[in-house]
């Protein structure tokens, strides 16, 4: 398997432009996760889904994040505008609760750079 | 917030040496994990401790938990210098819906 796959690597963008990061989970997984990690506030749960419900937003900063997940292969995570405070790197996280593990298996990340 | 603070947030070693890092953390859990970041990477999945347990053994990695004192620690014996990394606590809470909330991580660097 090619694990959860996010996209992009790095974005490098201006204050007020649309922001969106993509995420493939593992095939079979029906939870996804997505975090935001800064130096200052570590790591933050932003929403997470179950079977392509979103279970918990409340994580989610403000109205200008949305996050979406279509079906079980795809989910985004959308900013607009964006502002220089949303820099950080995004991490997408999926995992199957029947394995009774609790584990998370996470992307490699997408490191967000609002000028 | 974060759940879980571990304890120290930086800690420098010599290769062959054990590492100790600790986790405290505020609410009643189900289990709790630890996980590892590399420089630049994801977070990787290193071990899951039940509430109803106290420690647990994976290879070279020792972990115990203390629900009584809302703590943890995770033991590295002969410590490698591939096992710079930074090490990130996670707690399922008690009713918390199958989410994990994880601590401020510890900065491990082994040295030469």
């Amino acid at each position: 398997d090619a694990g959860v796959i996010q996209s992009p690597r790095h974005e490098v963008t201006e204050m007020g432009q649309e922001v969106t990061l993509r995420c493939k989970p593992i095939s079979g997984h029906d939870y996804l996760f997505w975090y935001r990690q800064t130096m200052m506030r570590g790591l933050e749960l932003l929403i997470y889904f179950n079977n392509n419900v979103p279970i918990d937003d409340s994580g989610m900063p403000e109205d200008r994040f949305s996050a979406k997940m279509p079906n079980a292969s795809f989910s985004t995570l959308k900013i607009q505008p964006s502002e220089p405070r949303d820099s950080a790197v995004y991490f997408c996280a999926s995992s199957h609760l029947a394995l009774d593990t609790g584990e998370l298996f996470f992307g490699e990340g997408s490191r967000l750079t609002v000028l | 917030s974060q759940q879980g603070e571990e304890d120290p947030q930086a800690l420098s070693i010599q290769e062959g040496e054990n590492a100790t890092m600790n986790c405290s953390y505020k609410t009643s859990i189900n289990n709790l994990q630890w996980y590892r970041q590399n420089s630049g990477r994801g977070l990787v999945h290193l071990i899951l401790i039940r509430s109803n347990e106290r420690e647990k053994h994976s290879g070279r990695l020792r972990v115990t938990l203390d629900t009584s004192k809302k703590s943890s620690s995770l033991l590295i014996t002969a410590s490698r210098a591939a096992d710079t990394a930074s090490y990130f606590c996670a707690t399922d809470a008690w009713g918390g819906g199958n989410k994990l909330t994880f601590g401020t991580g510890t900065q491990l660097k082994v040295e030469l």
